[in-house]
């Protein structure tokens, strides 16, 4: 079964300071891999995927994330964080093979930059 | 351009009545998604639409919920017999094909009381 852990409730980071958010996957296939950023009420936004080709994707507002086959991780990161990038953060998996479109999402890690 | 809508932003409902969620694609995207989300949890596939036909309706929980999207563009979810344990947001997504990101709308939010 396809799964997506995101170990940490919570990340903590002082603005102009590089941040991490972790997240590990489970498909029984190849997998597409996303983040998404969700401020409150409102919707998901896409930061960027991970369908083939160089591990280290860039994506929007200046995050990137590397995929790392043989840890099965795809971590977001960040080299200088902002206040305003203080939001939920989702990562979500889908497998790449047969007919499956369905995206399978972590619990989201909240990210909060303190000035 | 527009992105993906959904009508109402707010839903207060009684148990035991019926409701419908709307949802408006990003113009030209043939796959549709809905989700739920409860607090503190993650996005719950419910079911994909490719053009008008439910591709994977798997994740729809009872047969309370059902969904339609008779011209391939703008979906209805549909929610019969609502109990307190429906209250969640209800998520939209659409794509160019099944393969591509969901784009995302803001989100019906359901209290059932």
């Amino acid at each position: 079964a396809q799964s997506v852990a995101q170990p940490e409730d919570q990340v903590n980071v002082a603005e102009g300071n590089p941040l991490t958010v972790k997240c590990t996957y489970s498909v029984s296939g190849n997998p597409y891999l996303f983040w998404y950023v969700q401020y409150p009420n409102r919707g998901l936004q896409f930061l960027l995927k991970y369908i083939t080709g160089d591990n280290l994707v860039k994506g929007s507002y200046g995050f990137e994330a590397e995929f790392n086959k043989s840890q099965t991780s795809f971590h977001l990161k960040k080299p200088s964080a902002l206040v305003s990038d203080s939001a939920l953060y989702f990562c979500a998996v889908r497998d790449k093979g047969g007919n499956n479109r369905k995206l399978i999402w972590g619990l989201g890690t909240s990210l909060a930059v303190n000035p | 351009g527009a992105g993906v809508s959904q009508t109402p932003s707010n839903k207060v409902t009684e148990k035991g009545k019926y409701v419908e969620l709307r949802c408006d694609p990003i113009s030209g995207h043939t796959a549709l998604y809905w989700y739920r989300q409860s607090l503190g949890q993650g996005p719950e596939f419910l079911i994909y639409f490719q053009g008008t036909g439910a591709a994977d309706d798997s994740g729809l929980p009872n047969d309370r919920f059902f969904a339609v999207r008779p011209e391939g563009s703008v979906s209805t979810l549909k929610i019969q017999r609502t109990e307190r344990g429906d209250s969640a947001v209800y998520l939209c997504a659409s794509s160019w094909t099944g393969l591509e990101t969901q784009y995302f709308g803001p989100g019906t939010r359901l209290l059932v009381l």
